[in-house]
């Protein structure tokens, strides 16, 4: 069955512009997380959906933001760009489940975003 | 917050040695889970505990979580070059938040 599908791969974007992020979850599973990984930091929550509500919000500034759609299909945006905002921005599906994960999270293979 | 700390972040054995790595929480887990990820790859899920004491192997991986849910440990048998990623532990906190904290990650570099 097909992977977590990211979209694009890789990005070029000068400070101050914003950039949309798509991610396409493994089909049949409905909760989408996005995390940001810099090699400082590790792996950072950036926030979780589960049919189309927020369910978790991490840490980041309000530039930071994200949708779910009814095919569970999840964009996130960046507004404002900085440079400090260059990392490998991943996203991960799991099956439904409300409350505690039971299984783990499938990654996609990210987008490579380069703030210049 | 809750935090999820491995250290050290890099290690480096010899093919053939065993490795073992740790990872502590600053709160009681509901589940523990690790993942590997490869260079220039994405990570890709190995395992969840998540009874206390809980103990599971894969091949020469082996998983255990602590008695207080608190931390928990992989320990590789006789490493291989395969064996060469970056090696996370994740945590969801008890309670209802689904959240899913990753440690930092530990980098294992095997010499063959």
């Amino acid at each position: 069955k097909a992977g977590v599908t990211q979209t694009p791969r890789y990005l070029i974007k000068t400070r101050g512009q914003q950039v949309t992020l798509s991610c396409s979850p493994i089909s049949g599973h409905r909760s989408v997380s996005w995390y940001q990984q810099t090699p400082g930091q590790g792996l950072q929550f950036l926030f979780e959906y589960f049919s189309e509500t927020q369910r978790n919000k991490g840490n980041f500034p309000g530039r930071f933001s994200g949708r779910q759609f009814s095919n569970s299909r999840s964009e996130m945006n960046v507004s404002t760009l900085e440079l400090g905002d260059s990392a490998l921005y991943l996203c991960a599906s799991r099956r439904p489940a409300r409350g505690l994960p039971r299984e783990g999270y499938t990654f996609g293979s990210g987008t490579r975003l380069t703030v210049v | 917050g809750q935090q999820v700390m491995q250290i050290p972040q890099y290690q480096h054995v010899q093919e053939g040695e065993d490795f073992t790595t740790y990872c502590n929480s600053s709160t009681t887990l509901s589940n523990i889970q690790w993942y590997k990820q490869r260079p220039g790859g994405h990570p890709v899920f190995l395992i969840q505990l998540v009874k206390s004491g809980e103990v599971k192997k894969q091949k020469r991986l082996t998983f255990q979580f602590g008695e207080a849910k608190k931390n928990s440990s992989l320990h590789i048998t006789a490493t291989q070059t395969t064996d060469v990623g970056t090696y996370f532990c994740a945590g969801t906190d008890t309670g209802a938040n689904s959240k899913l904290t990753f440690g930092k990650g530990i980098t294992l570099s095997v010499r063959p």
